[in-house]
């Protein structure tokens, strides 16, 4: 069975602008997370949706932004890009958003 | 304090040693779970425990919920399980998401 697939794998962008990354779930899953890993911070949540609801947001900035798709699609923006956004933007799909998650390969984003 | 806290932060083994990861909360939880992140990035979980413990192969993962810790061991480790191991609660209730630990990076030297 297909894993979850994140799009695109690499992306360099200039402060200021925006960015869209996708994420699709393994098929049946409904619960897409978000998740930050930096050097610093390490990896820290960033939100989950299930059934197209947001049920839970970290403590990011509402520069970040997400939405889930009726297929479970989900697709994460950030907008007004700064150099500390720079980071591996990871997804993770579940059943139900608390057991057994797949996690993609992520996106690693660049802002110069 | 970090809700999770792993420790040690860096491990250096000799092939063949046994290993042992541990991991402590603060919050109440309704799983525990255990990732591998190699270089790269690419994240695969481990184990999911709510209570006692799990054996995969090599890898055996147990949790105390009355002292809030869970351990990870490797027995007879190789130098393909070099990577992070990170530690990940999801607290109860209907908080739908993972705290993590920071990782403990392990490096097994032939």
């Amino acid at each position: 069975k297909a894993g979850v697939t994140q799009t695109p794998r690499y992306l360099i962008k200039t402060r200021g602008q925006q960015v869209t990354l996708s994420c699709s779930p393994i098929s049946g899953h409904r619960s897409v997370s978000w998740y930050q890993q930096t050097p610093g911070q390490g990896l820290q949540f960033l939100f989950e949706y299930f059934s197209e609801t947001q049920r839970n947001k970290g403590n990011f900035p509402g520069r970040f932004s997400g939405r889930q798709f009726s297929n479970s699609r989900s697709e994460m923006n950030v907008s007004t890009l700064e150099l500390g956004d720079s980071a591996l933007y990871l997804c993770a799909s579940s059943f139900n958003g608390q057991n057994g998650y797949t996690f993609g390969s992520g996106t690693r984003l660049t802002v110069v | 304090k970090n809700e999770v806290e792993q420790s040690p932060q860096n491990l250096t083994a000799q092939e063949g040693e046994f290993i042992t990861i541990n991991c402590s909360y603060s919050v109440g939880i309704s799983a525990l779970h255990w990732l591998q992140q190699h270089p790269g990035g690419g994240i695969v979980s481990l184990f999911m425990l709510s209570s006692g413990k799990k054996k995969h192969g090599r890898l055996i993962a147990t949790i105390n919920i009355q002292e809030k810790h869970s351990s990870l061991h490797i027995t007879a480790s190789h130098p393909r399980d070099s990577a992070v191991y990170i530690c990940a609660v999801n607290s109860g209730g209907s908080n739908y998401k993972l705290t993590f630990g920071k990782g403990t990076l392990l490096t097994v030297n032939p």
